[in-house]
């Protein structure tokens, strides 16, 4: 079976610092590897994700995440925080056929 | 292109009653899920279907059930309920099943139960 653990419920940034969401996950298959954002009253956006070929995947709204196998990581970055990116992350994880499992969800909070 | 609609946005019902929920995807998607996400569980798989057939089940009583019609709208019926099924229910939908392809997202619809 897959899972996915997502370290911090909560993290706090400031305006322009850099953002990082980390991501762990367990797969007995070479998994398919998602982030999706959620905005408050409303359903799950995908940003970005990771099937085969390039391990650094660039998304929407200038994230990316970076596929390390041997780490058994995907950990999501973004240069330069805005207000506008304050919303619960979450990281999911599809091995194959499988159904797509989702981490408990990071909360990031953007400060002025 | 439309996205996944849900309806309705909020639903308040009292404990016993029974509840459906419906869910049309984007156009040209087969597959669709259901999930329910509350603050202390976050995001469970109810199920999964594609082309009217159930693919994957989640681990939710038998009170949970859904369907899906011909032209992919698919429906999760909730009987019986009881306060702990208050949550938002999700459903997205995918062109492929299995595969890569990523799911998208409703709005979700918004269940109290009293």
């Amino acid at each position: 079976a897959q899972s996915v653990t997502q370290l911090g419920s909560h993290v706090s940034v400031s305006e322009g610092a850099l953002v990082l969401l980390r991501c762990n996950y367990s797969s007995s298959v070479p998994p398919y590897l998602f982030w999706y954002v959620q905005y408050p009253n409303q359903g799950l956006q995908l940003l970005l994700k990771y099937t085969t070929g390039a391990t650094l995947v660039k998304g929407i709204n200038g994230f990316e995440a970076e596929f390390k196998k041997s780490e058994t990581s995907f950990h999501l970055t973004k240069p330069s925080a805005h207000m506008s990116d304050a919303a619960e992350y979450f990281c999911a994880v599809r091995p194959g056929y499988s159904t797509l499992t989702f981490g408990k969800g990071t909360m990031l909070l953007v400060s002025p | 292109k439309a996205g996944v609609t849900q309806t309705p946005r909020y639903l308040i019902k009292t404990r016993g009653q029974q509840v459906t929920l419906s869910c049309s995807p984007i156009s040209g998607h087969r597959s669709v899920s259901w999930y329910q996400q509350t603050p202390g569980q976050g995001l469970q798989f109810l199920f999964e279907y594609f082309s009217e057939t159930q693919r994957n089940k989640g681990n939710f009583p038998g009170r949970f059930s859904g369907r899906q019609f011909s032209n992919s709208r698919s429906e999760m019926n909730v009987s019986t309920l009881e306060l702990g099924d208050s949550a938002l229910y999700l459903c997205a939908s995918s062109f492929g099943q299995g595969e890569n392809s990523p799911l998208h997202f409703g709005n979700g619809t918004r269940l109290t139960v009293t």
